[in-house]
Parts: C-alpha cells; sequence; structure tokens
C-alpha cells in the first residue's frame, strides 16, 4: 500500500544548526512534492515545490532535495531560529480512485528550535 | 486580500444533526480540497475537486458528502454525524496546471465536535 513516513515525530536542535527534515515513500510516483509549515491550531501554509527532474530547490535558508530512486525528499533549515519552530509536512500527488491527481500528506516532524 | 474563509470556525453538534461546514475562496482556483487533522493520523484528505462539478473521493470519504456548483465554493456536508467524526477540518485551494496542484492555500479551520 501507498506510505509516507517523515522520519520523526519530534526533532530538537540547538539554534543556528541545520534541521534535516526526512520524507520517505512507498508505491507512489509523484510528479512533484512539496514542504509545508504549520504552526497549532493553524492551517498549513506552503513553502517549497520540488520537480521529479529536480534534484534541489533553495529559498532563502530553505533547500529541498528529492531523490526519486530512493524515494525520499529532505528538508533542510539553516541557521535555524527559534521562530522555525513548528511541524513541517510533507505532500506529494497521486491517483485518486476517479483518475484525477490527489494530494496526500505525511505526519509531520515537529521541529522545536531551543534557544 | 486572497484568502480561503470557513464557517463555522467551532461547531459543537450531536449525533445525528445534519450539519454543513461552508468553504469559500476568492483566487479564482480550481483545485479545492477538504482534510481533517486528527492527533497521530495527521492530515487527511476528505474530497477533493479539480473544477466545478467534478468531485473525487480522498482517502477518508465515509460519512461526508460534498458539492461543487460553483468554482469559489466546495462546502462539506455532514449527513448524519457520529462522534468519530470530531476532529479539526481544514479547506483548501489551488490552481492547477499541467498535471500539478501548486501550492494550497489553507483556511482557518473548523474544530468540530459531535457529542
Amino acid at each position: 500500500s501507498q506510505k509516507i513516513e517523515q522520519n520523526s515525530e519530534a526533532l530538537n536542535i540547538q539554534e543556528g544548526k541545520t534541521a534535516t527534515l526526512t520524507c520517505n515513500y512507498t508505491n507512489y510516483s509523484p510528479a512533484y512534492l512539496q514542504w509545508y509549515r504549520q504552526d497549532p491550531g493553524r492551517g498549513p501554509v506552503f513553502l517549497l515545490l520540488i520537480r521529479e527532474n529536480e534534484k534541489e530547490k533553495r529559498k532563502e535558508r530553505l533547500k529541498v532535495t528529492f531523490d526519486t530512486t530512493l524515494k525520499q525528499s529532505l528538508f533542510h533549515i539553516t541557521a535555524s531560529q527559534p521562530a522555525d519552530s513548528a511541524t513541517y509536512l510533507c505532500a506529494l500527488d497521486s491517483a485518486g480512485s476517479g483518475g484525477y491527481q490527489k494530494v496526500t500528506f505525511g505526519t509531520g516532524t515537529k521541529l522545536q528550535v531551543i534557544p | 486580500e486572497a484568502q480561503v474563509t470557513q464557517n463555522p470556525r467551532y461547531l459543537i453538534t450531536v449525533t445525528g444533526k445534519k450539519l454543513t461546514v461552508t468553504c469559500s475562496q476568492n483566487m479564482n482556483h480550481e483545485y479545492m480540497s477538504w482534510y481533517r487533522q486528527d492527533p497521530g493520523l495527521g492530515l487527511r484528505q476528505i474530497y477533493y475537486s479539480m473544477n466545478v462539478e467534478v468531485t473525487d473521493k480522498g482517502d477518508v470519504p465515509e460519512g461526508y458528502k460534498v458539492s461543487r456548483k460553483e468554482k469559489r465554493n466546495f462546502p462539506l456536508i455532514l449527513e448524519s454525524p457520529s462522534p468519530n467524526q470530531t476532529s479539526l477540518y481544514f479547506c483548501a485551494s489551488s490552481t492547477r496546471t499541467s498535471g500539478v496542484t501548486y501550492e494550497q492555500y489553507f483556511g482557518p479551520g473548523t474544530r468540530l465536535t459531535v457529542t
């Protein structure tokens, strides 16, 4: 069956370090993958989209890689700050029952940046 | 301001009493979706819509109905709510081009309690 796994439920790192979050998937062949940030009680906010033919994408302190052979995406936050503390979700597309494309989310990794 | 609105934000109801949660977006997006979020289970898709009159089941459609009669609105209907539908619900919308569902914009969420 199809499965999306994000490395750990919680990740604690020291301020200034690089946080690396993992998204692994099985039985999917996504054309693209997205990363979102979610703060408690709020809706997710889009961060980055990376396509299957792109190895890496950057946006300010964020970097995403996408390895379709390993079926894995890595999400990096460099020079992390306490304000980066949130839950991070990966999402990818798959075929829905009606033949359309739906988006499925992983369960998320809660990142805590310690001052 | 570009946004997705949901109403109500909070709702406490009793088993079996039909309810509708409204969702509206002002960005002329084709793609709209409903999710529920539960602790430990992450964000799960209930239904999604590719465009007006085009809807498809997500991963957890049982007990829910949707309709898409206008591009901007995508209401979620619970015909006979049960306690296991107590959850935090999010509506989202997105553009969709060449097979890619781009960044989803999420509403503020509706916290539903069914007693």
